[in-house]
């Protein structure tokens, strides 16, 4: 298994501009989350998904789109990225109960100018 | 809401040192408890988990955690720590209502001293 995967590793936009952020799992995952990590606050939750066709907002959602067409795949998109959209951003999975362990991707470290 | 807060930002213990990593949780149920570790430049690692039954939790790497109710605390702690242990370590906690989703605290920052 690859577990979670994120694409690309290293971003730089400019402001304004668009992209989207891949991420893959091949655990059968039903829970799919995306968070971003900035210095001295931890991990925030910016969307998440229940299952194929389900996705919810999280803490910090704005500026930020989620679709979950697949069980797979979890893509996130910046439509028109800002300077306060730079951070590392974390793709996890898991099956969904409440003890369940999360799974983490490695990261994306984004760079708006 | 859900929340957690761990106090400690940064700690720094020599090589071979007990560990304590402090964490607190607000809650009005019993929650599901989390400690992840993240390597610089990686992503985050599960080191131990809570979710009922024996309070004290043992995880990898030769971690424990131990859960008290009446003091909303899950600390993490090491008897005896090794320079790789030099990481972000991360509380969490997750609700019976909300299928997978966590709430994370700030982080600490673990030096260690040779």
């Amino acid at each position: 298994n690859a577990g979670v995967t994120q694409t690309p590793k290293f971003q730089v936009l400019k402001t304004g501009q668009s992209m989207t952020l891949q991420c893959a799992q091949d655990m059968n995952h039903e829970y799919m989350s995306w968070y971003r990590q900035d210095p001295g606050m931890g991990l925030r939750l910016i969307h998440y998904s229940v299952g194929a066709g389900i996705t919810d907002q999280g803490e910090v959602p704005n500026g930020y789109n989620v679709s979950r067409s697949t069980t797979e795949d979890f893509p996130l998109r910046l439509l028109s990225a800002a300077p306060s959209q730079t951070s590392v951003y974390f793709c996890a999975s898991s099956f969904g109960i409440p003890s369940d362990t999360q799974y983490f991707g490695p990261g994306t470290r984004l760079t708006v100018l | 809401a859900q929340s957690v807060t761990q106090p400690d930002i940064h700690i720094t213990v020599s090589e071979g040192a007990s560990l304590e990593l402090r964490c607190n949780y607000s809650y009005g149920a019993t929650p599901y408890l989390f400690w992840y570790v993240q390597s610089p430049g990686q992503g985050l690692q599960l080191l131990l988990k809570y979710f009922s039954g024996d309070t004290l939790v043992q995880g990898i790497k030769g971690f424990e955690a131990e859960f008290k109710r009446s003091q909303s605390s899950f600390n993490l702690r090491k008897p005896s720590v090794h320079w790789s242990d030099a990481a972000e370590y991360f509380c969490a906690v997750g609700a019976n209502n909300q299928g997978g989703k966590l709430i994370f605290g700030q982080g600490t920052e673990l030096s260690v001293k040779p």
